[in-house]
């Protein structure tokens, strides 16, 4: 079972909805990050959290909003998403010094209908 | 940016056979990474090698960070049907950097 937990597993929503993903690890890891994975694809980097700060936004439209609240926990806010938005949505952690490994969550299937 | 490809695509092998897969790059990292992923299950790390030369084992597992730190490559031996999944090289680009890149991915079949 993997330590990072993320929850819904699936989730679909409309154009028009707003909903949340959301993380969480008890690892004491410092980091923590967003990814998007499309089918076929590896991950692509959206977010990075150091130290409950955003330290990377990787250009990331405005309708994908995240917050750290504290450093165990990890959100993924969602508003007025597009079809095109649908894929695997990754939580992972890392200890928060550079060049440590991450580790994923099972990631959130999201469907934008 | 950098380039990064990951060889082979896909492999169809037959259980008991070994495999091998790499990465390379025109950029320098200092951090390699290995990741395995199963269908609707998130990256699971296998292997993690940060000097240049390291040749690290896993049980069947082995990866080595390529001598001039742009390149690395992962082999299973003797493979069975849990090793199907896609493996992902997942390179760290420079001290300071949260930014993990992943290669494109080797699709693994085994064929029992």
């Amino acid at each position: 079972d993997t330590e990072v937990t993320q929850t819904p597993k699936h989730l679909v929503m409309g154009m028009t909805n707003k909903k949340s993903l959301k993380c969480e690890q008890h690892m004491g890891h410092r980091a923590m990050y967003w990814y998007k994975q499309k089918a076929k694809k590896p991950p692509e980097l959206m977010f990075v959290y150091s130290y409950e700060k955003l330290s990377i936004n990787e250009s990331v439209p405005s309708r994908f909003s995240p917050e750290c609240p504290n450093s165990s926990l990890l959100n993924l806010h969602l508003h007025a998403l597009q079809p095109e938005d649908s894929a695997l949505y990754l939580c992972a952690s890392s200890e928060g010094n550079h060049n440590s490994p991450l580790h994923f969550g099972n990631g959130t299937r999201l469907t934008v209908t | 940016g950098q380039q990064l490809n990951q060889s082979p695509q896909s492999m169809f092998i037959q259980e008991g056979e070994d495999v091998s897969m790499n990465c390379t790059s025109s950029s320098i990292f200092n951090t390699w990474l290995w990741y395995k992923q199963d269908p609707g299950e998130g990256p699971v790390l296998l292997i993690a090698l940060y000097k240049a030369g390291e040749l690290t084992s896993n049980g069947r597992l082995t990866a080595q960070f390529g001598i001039t730190r742009k390149d690395s490559f992962l082999n299973i031996s003797a493979s069975i049907p849990s090793d199907v999944g896609i493996y992902f090289c997942a390179p760290y680009s420079g001290a300071g950097s949260y930014q993990l890149t992943f290669g494109k991915g080797t699709k693994l079949s085994v064929i029992p």
